[in-house]
């Protein structure tokens, strides 16, 4: 069983248009996060849910969207798709209450190519 | 704020040989620090983290890392590297009550040659 799933794992699609991710945890964890990771591979965390409560929101353009529906899924969806919104995005999920010493287990990721 | 710096972005190393990777912090509150490591073509996967006690951090794969306060480093070794070594390696830093808001260095390629 995968413990952090993602899907898709690639996504094309031209600029402008509207795409989601989701992502799904079997781990029985509460914390759920979004990492953006640049052509560069440098990973930035983008934002995270506890319990479907977003508990942090960094600096990221408000076309990204976050939706946790429930605590093992945390879904992303991306509005007006920009070419500076390809990368590599990863979910993450962790039993996490506010200490930040868990460790974080991650999906395998989704590479967005906007065209 | 905290940050990560990872002194060398591509270490090449010979199969068997030793490697090490360093990492350096700053912070001005308690932080703790950890090792990730990607494969080609996958997710992050935890290698090891400090959290307090003991300096010398033991992981898995055969990796260790010492939390060296006085010069903020928490450099990561293994004494003799597999050519399945190769992978990106990164160092992260967390604030003790950020919710596990990790805050990545920019990653060690490590090559592995035969």
């Amino acid at each position: 069983d995968t413990a952090v799933s993602q899907t898709p794992k690639y996504l094309v699609t031209q600029m402008g248009n509207d795409k989601s991710i989701k992502c799904e945890q079997n781990l029985g964890h509460d914390t759920m996060y979004w990492y953006k990771q640049d052509s560069k591979k440098f990973l930035k965390i983008m934002f995270s849910y506890n319990n479907k409560e977003l508990i942090i929101n960094e600096t990221v353009p408000n076309r990204f969207s976050p939706k946790s529906p429930d605590k093992a899924h945390l879904n992303l969806h991306i509005n007006s798709l920009e070419l500076g919104d390809s990368a590599v995005y990863f979910c993450a999920s962790s039993q996490e209450t506010s200490g930040g010493a868990d460790t974080q287990y991650f999906g395998p990721g989704t590479r967005l190519t906007v065209l | 704020a905290q940050s990560v710096t990872q002194l060398d972005s591509q270490v090449p190393v010979f199969e068997e040989a030793p490697v090490e990777l360093r990492c350096n912090y700053s912070s001005s509150v308690s932080v703790y620090l950890f090792w990730y490591v990607q494969y080609p073509n996958q997710g992050l996967q935890l290698l090891l983290k400090y959290l307090s006690g003991s300096t010398l951090v033991k992981g898995i794969n055969g990796f260790e890392a010492e939390f060296n306060k006085s010069q903020t480093s928490f450099h990561l070794r293994k004494p003799s590297v597999h050519i399945s070594d190769t992978a990106e390696y990164f160092c992260a830093v967390t604030l003790t009550d950020s919710w596990g808001k990790l805050q990545f260095g920019a990653g060690t390629q490590v090559v592995v040659t035969p």
